[in-house]
């Protein structure tokens, strides 16, 4: 089956960190960008960060930019999104979302993963 | 990023009937836009890409039109599975959403 599955989520305090996964499964992984994006409780849908598919180029928003970091590993078809100093405005469920590239849309979602940032 | 500003925020709408969403963009940007849509606690699903492309699956009461700054998404005949929220996206931009209640 054609997929891509978030884990990692979870409750932190501030200033925490977490680590989120990836996982894709039944397509060749490395052809795609992966793309991590979060649902806002007030503001919908917003992009966090990139990596492209082959020399893994990254991008990031201005929000997480110098705190989040994404990385993949090809061989175990995962990306990662490492988050760190994380502040409450970073409460949001992340989902991770293929694209072919160079303005491709995203075609594959995973079900999400909730992170909350509480004390 | 680009700016992306959908209308209306929200609609109420009953079964059959034909709704129409509004996406303007900040400057033009051809036919590169996407629709998606998404169900309270679900992942986002594609529905329309490059503006007019029904996505493989996808009813054919869902049409995208539009082209440069101005985009729409029309669903005709409303059923109960449409309802949730849809947005535009162009690059690493989406629209603000608009949420359609049944």
């Amino acid at each position: 089956e054609v997929q891509l599955v978030e884990s990692g989520g979870g409750l932190v305090q501030p200033g925490g960190s977490l680590r989120l996964s990836c996982a894709a499964s039944g397509f060749t992984f490395s052809s795609y960008w992966i793309h991590w994006v979060r649902h806002e409780p007030r503001k919908g849908l917003v992009w966090v960060a990139r990596i492209t598919n082959d020399e893994g180029n990254t991008a990031y928003a201005d929000s997480v930019r110098g705190r989040f970091t994404i990385s993949r590993d090809n061989a175990k078809n995962t990306v990662y999104l490492q988050m760190n100093s994380l502040g409450l405005e970073d409460t949001a469920a992340y989902y991770c979302a293929r694209d072919g590239g160079f303005g491709t849309p995203f075609d594959l979602w995973g079900p999400g993963t909730q992170v909350i940032v509480s004390s | 990023d680009i700016q992306m500003t959908q209308s209306p925020s929200s609609l109420s709408a009953s079964i059959g009937d034909r709704v129409t969403i509004t996406c303007r963009t900040g400057q033009t940007i051809g036919n590169s836009l996407n629709w998606y849509h998404q169900r309270p606690g679900r992942a986002p699903k594609l529905l329309i890409s490059v503006a007019s492309n029904l996505q493989s699956g996808v009813p054919s009461r869902f049409s995208g039109s539009g082209s440069g700054t101005e985009f729409g998404l029309t669903v005709s005949n409303l059923q109960p599975e449409d309802f949730g929220t849809y947005y535009c996206q162009h690059s690493h931009s989406f629209g603000q959403g608009t949420k359609v209640e049944i």
